[in-house]
């Protein structure tokens, strides 16, 4: 069983295009990230939701709109693709933990590619 | 504020050579440290991790100590094997319940047979 899953594994588009990336997890975790990864693998967190609620928003342009329909999914919507948008995206899952080190668990990525 | 600074890579290392990558931090109060692994193609996933000065973690033959005296959190590995050819990661997580990770730049590892 896929601890989590992201939708698609690759992308290809046009830019000034719109598309969604889909991520659930099953492992009943409280917070889910979305990051972007570039090609020289520099991670950065774009948002965070806790119990469908965003806890961080980094500063990412507004084209971009994480939306968290339940707990257990996190879905990255992005308008009007640029070509540097092209990168990596992962999503993330953990749950709290008392001592403050909960371990985050990564989807398997998914490439977007803007022409 | 706090940061994480990871060496640079790439470091290439031949089989069963040892292994260390050195992490150090800048934070105030006493964060949680991991070390993240990425192998080609996949999400990362966690290493080990430490939650206090003093602690070792250990995993699949890594270890890293958490050195408050020298804000240091290095990795180490006795006897690289090809399969560790990886990115590594060096992270932080302050004190409290902010959720967020503060992420080195990563280490690329090629290990040659």
């Amino acid at each position: 069983d896929t601890a989590v899953s992201q939708t698609p594994k690759y992308l290809v588009t046009q830019m000034g295009n719109d598309k969604s990336i889909k991520c659930e997890q099953n492992l009943g975790h409280d917070t889910m990230y979305w990051y972007k990864q570039d090609s020289k693998k520099f991670l950065k967190i774009m948002f965070s939701y806790n119990n469908k609620e965003l806890i961080i928003n980094e500063t990412v342009p507004n084209r971009f709109s994480p939306k968290s329909p339940d707990k257990a999914h996190l879905n990255l919507h992005i308008n009007s693709l640029e070509l540097g948008d092209s990168a990596v995206y992962f999503c993330a899952s953990s749950q709290e933990q008392q001592a403050g080190a909960d371990t985050q668990y990564f989807g398997p990525g998914t490439r977007l590619t803007v022409l | 504020g706090n940061s994480v600074t990871q060496m640079e890579g790439p470091v290439t290392l031949s089989e069963e050579a040892f292994l260390t990558i050195n992490c150090t931090y800048t934070a105030t109060g006493y964060p949680s440290l991991f070390w993240y692994v990425q192998y080609p193609g996949e999400g990362l996933q966690l290493l080990l991790k430490a939650t206090k000065a003093d602690d070792k973690g250990s995993n699949k033959g890594f270890e890293a100590t958490y050195r408050k005296e020298t804000t240091s959190f290095h990795l180490e590995k006795g006897s690289v094997q090809v399969s560790d050819s990886a990115v590594y990661f060096c992270a932080l997580k302050r004190a409290g319940n902010n959720r967020k990770l503060i992420w080195g730049l990563g280490t690329s590892l090629a290990v040659n047979p």
